[in-house]
C-alpha cells in the first residue's frame, strides 16, 4: 500500500528566509501525482503544487517549489521568501491513476516577524 | 466562479442523532470524493461519486454512512445514529476529470462535533 510521510510535525522560519518541508512516500508504481495543500486556519485545502511523476523537471510556482527525486521517493516543499501568510499546515499527498489522494500527516508552518 | 460549496460550515449533534452535510461542486466538475480529517491526521478518503453513480466506497464505514450524488443538488454525506468518535472535519472535493493531476479543488470543509 502506498504511504506518505512527513517527518516535520513543526517547522518555523524567519520572515523573508527560505524554508524546506520534507516528504517521502512508498509506491511501487512508475506513474503518479504529487501535490502540497496548504491548510490555513480558515480550514480550506489551497493546492500549491504539484507534479507528474514521468516529468524530471521540477515544478516551480512562483516562490514554491519542489526537489523531486524519483529514484530516492523524496518531495520537498520550497519556500522562498517566507511571509506571514505562509504560515500554515503542509499537507503531502499522493495519487496514482485510481485517484485516491494519499496524505502525510502534515507539516505546521510557523513564520517568525 | 464560485468553489466547492460545503455547507454547513460547523454542525453539532447530541449522540444518535443524524448528521447530513451537503457539497456543491466547482462548476464544470463532475467527481465529488469526501475525506475525513481527525484532529492532527491528514486526510482519510471516504467515498467517491459521480452524478447517481457511487464509483468507489471503500473508505467509508459499512455501518452509519452513506453518500449521494443526485442527478439534481449537491452531493450529501449522511450519518446515522452519530457517535463521538464521528466527530471530525469532513471534505469535499471536486474533479473535472477522474484522474487526479489537474489536482482536486477542496471544499472549506464541515466540522462535525458529537456532544
Amino acid at each position: 500500500a502506498q504511504t506518505v510521510t512527513q517527518s516535520q510535525p513543526e517547522m518555523s522560519v524567519q520572515e523573508a528566509e527560505t524554508v524546506t518541508l520534507s516528504c517521502t512516500y512508498d509506491t511501487s508504481e512508475s506513474d503518479y501525482y504529487l501535490f502540497w495543500y496548504k491548510q490555513p486556519p480558515s480550514r480550506q485545502m489551497i493546492l500549491v503544487i504539484r507534479q507528474e511523476a514521468y516529468k524530471q523537471q521540477n515544478a516551480t510556482e512562483n516562490r514554491f517549489s519542489v526537489n523531486f527525486q524519483k529514484a530516492a521517493k523524496s518531495f520537498s516543499l520550497k519556500i522562498s521568501d517566507s511571509q506571514l501568510g505562509d504560515a500554515a499546515m503542509y499537507f503531502c499527498a499522493y495519487c496514482h491513476s485510481n485517484y485516491q489522494l494519499i496524505w502525510g500527516a502534515g507539516t505546521k508552518l510557523i513564520i517568525k516577524p | 466562479n464560485a468553489g466547492v460549496m460545503q455547507n454547513p460550515r460547523h454542525l453539532v449533534r447530541r449522540r444518535g442523532q443524524e448528521a447530513r452535510l451537503r457539497c456543491s461542486p466547482m462548476k464544470g466538475h463532475s467527481h465529488v470524493y469526501w475525506y475525513r480529517q481527525l484532529p492532527e491526521e491528514g486526510l482519510k478518503f471516504m467515498v467517491y461519486l459521480q452524478k447517481e453513480n457511487i464509483i468507489d466506497e471503500s473508505g467509508m464505514p459499512k455501518e452509519r454512512f452513506s453518500a449521494e450524488f443526485p442527478k439534481e443538488g449537491p452531493s450529501i454525506l449522511r450519518i446515522q445514529q452519530v457517535v463521538r468518535g464521528d466527530s471530525a472535519a469532513y471534505f469535499c472535493a471536486s474533479s473535472r476529470l477522474r484522474t487526479g493531476f489537474e489536482g482536486y479543488t477542496f471544499g472549506s470543509g464541515t466540522r462535525l462535533t458529537v456532544v
